[in-house]
Formats: structure tokens, C-alpha cells, sequence
């Protein structure tokens, strides 16, 4: 079946330290990949996608890379901010079954300190 | 452009009510999905609707239905509420395609439900 298996959280950083979030999946057929994040109340928000094997997505200072070798597509930021505080969702759907179905992983919540 | 809304933003009901969401999505988008999330179980597909058709349902019992209407509007349904279903739905629209836009979906900001 049609899996995504995320690190589990909290993840808990100082402002301006490198973040990366493991995200892994498994598909019977060609996924695009998503990262979608939610801030408190409020509902999801697309991150950063990436549609074909080495596609890097990348969105305010978010990047990740569509790696088919090792089913993964970890997140990653440089410097991360207070205002990156939310939860973070690894998402994929596939492509050739004509559906919009998103498989969501369980999400990774960031809190980042001053 | 404005972005997908979904009505109300809360809502409390007792156990064996019956209650309906409404969910209006982005100009131009024909695809309707819809989550629900909770603590427990995540964020878990319920059903797509594309020109007033459901295309695909998830694992959820027959009390949780759907429709479309041909302006791309979608409500869904929930019959004899259980306490289990207090969670946020989302509704989320996309104007499906091949290429570089597959399928990216947009969401609202969710009914949170609550019941008692």
C-alpha cells in the first residue's frame, strides 16, 4: 500500500539552528510528494512539492528533495526562526490513479526558541 | 483570488445529531477533497468529488456522505453523530492535471466539531 512514515516530534531548536525532518514513504505507483505545514487553528498550508525523482521543492528557505533511490524526502531549512513554529505533514499522492487523494504521515511539530 | 472557505468555523453538537459541513473552493478548481484530523488518527481522507462525482472514498463508515453541486460547492454529512467524531474537517480544492501542477491541493482553515 501507500505509506508516509515522518520523525517523530516534537523537534525543539534555537532560533537560527539547522532543522531537517526524515520523512520516508513507500507507493505502488508514481507519487508526488508534498510538504504541507499548519499553524495553530488554522488549516494546512502547501509548503513545497516536488513531482519527479530529483525535483528539489524548495519555499521560504524550505527545501526538499524528491529521492527516489531511498524513498525520502526530507525536509530541511538553514536557519530557522520562531515563526516557523507549526506542524509540519509529509504528504504524497499518486499521480496515475486519477484521484487527489493526499496520504499524510502523521506530522512532525517544531518549536523553535528565541 | 480568494481561497477555499469552509462553513461554520465551529460547531457543537450532541450525539445523534446530524450535522452538515459546507465547503466553497477556489475560482476554477473542480476538485473537492476532504480530511478529517484528530489527535489520535492523524489527518485521513474521507472522500474527492470532481464535476459533482465522488472519485474516491476512504475507510470511513456510511454515516459520513458527500455531495457536489455544479458550481464545484461541496457539503458533507454526518449522521448520528458519535463523540469519535469530533475532529477538524478540512476541505481542500485542486484543479486537477498532468504536469508540473499535479494534483497540488489547497486547503480551508477547517470546522473544528465538537461533540458532546
Amino acid at each position: 500500500g501507500n505509506s508516509v512514515t515522518q520523525m517523530e516530534g516534537p523537534v525543539t531548536l534555537s532560533e537560527e539552528a539547522f532543522l531537517t525532518i526524515n520523512c520516508t514513504y513507500t507507493a505502488t505507483g508514481y507519487p508526488s510528494l508534498f510538504w504541507y505545514v499548519q499553524y495553530p487553528g488554522e488549516g494546512l498550508q502547501l509548503l513545497l512539492k516536488a513531482t519527479k525523482a530529483d525535483d528539489k521543492g524548495s519555499n521560504k528557505g524550505f527545501e526538499a528533495t524528491y529521492r527516489k533511490e531511498t524513498t525520502s524526502f526530507h525536509l530541511e531549512k538553514g536557519s530557522v526562526q520562531v515563526s516557523d513554529s507549526a506542524v509540519y505533514f509529509c504528504a504524497l499522492t499518486i499521480v496515475s490513479s486519477n484521484t487527489g487523494k493526499l496520504i499524510f504521515g502523521q506530522g512532525t511539530t517544531l518549536q523553535v526558541k528565541p | 483570488k480568494a481561497g477555499v472557505t469552509q462553513t461554520p468555523r465551529y460547531l457543537i453538537k450532541t450525539r445523534g445529531q446530524q450535522v452538515t459541513l459546507s465547503c466553497s473552493p477556489i475560482s476554477g478548481h473542480r476538485s473537492v477533497s476532504w480530511y478529517q484530523q484528530t489527535p489520535g488518527q492523524g489527518l485521513q481522507f474521507l472522500f474527492e468529488y470532481f464535476s459533482e462525482t465522488q472519485r474516491n472514498k476512504g475507510n470511513f463508515p456510511g454515516r459520513f456522505s458527500g455531495r457536489q453541486f455544479s458550481n464545484s460547492r461541496s457539503e458533507m454529512n454526518v449522521s448520528t453523530l458519535e463523540l469519535g467524531d469530533s475532529a477538524l474537517y478540512l476541505c481542500a480544492s485542486s484543479l486537477p492535471s498532468l504536469g508540473e501542477w499535479s494534483y497540488e491541493q489547497y486547503f480551508g482553515p477547517g470546522t473544528r466539531l465538537t461533540v458532546t
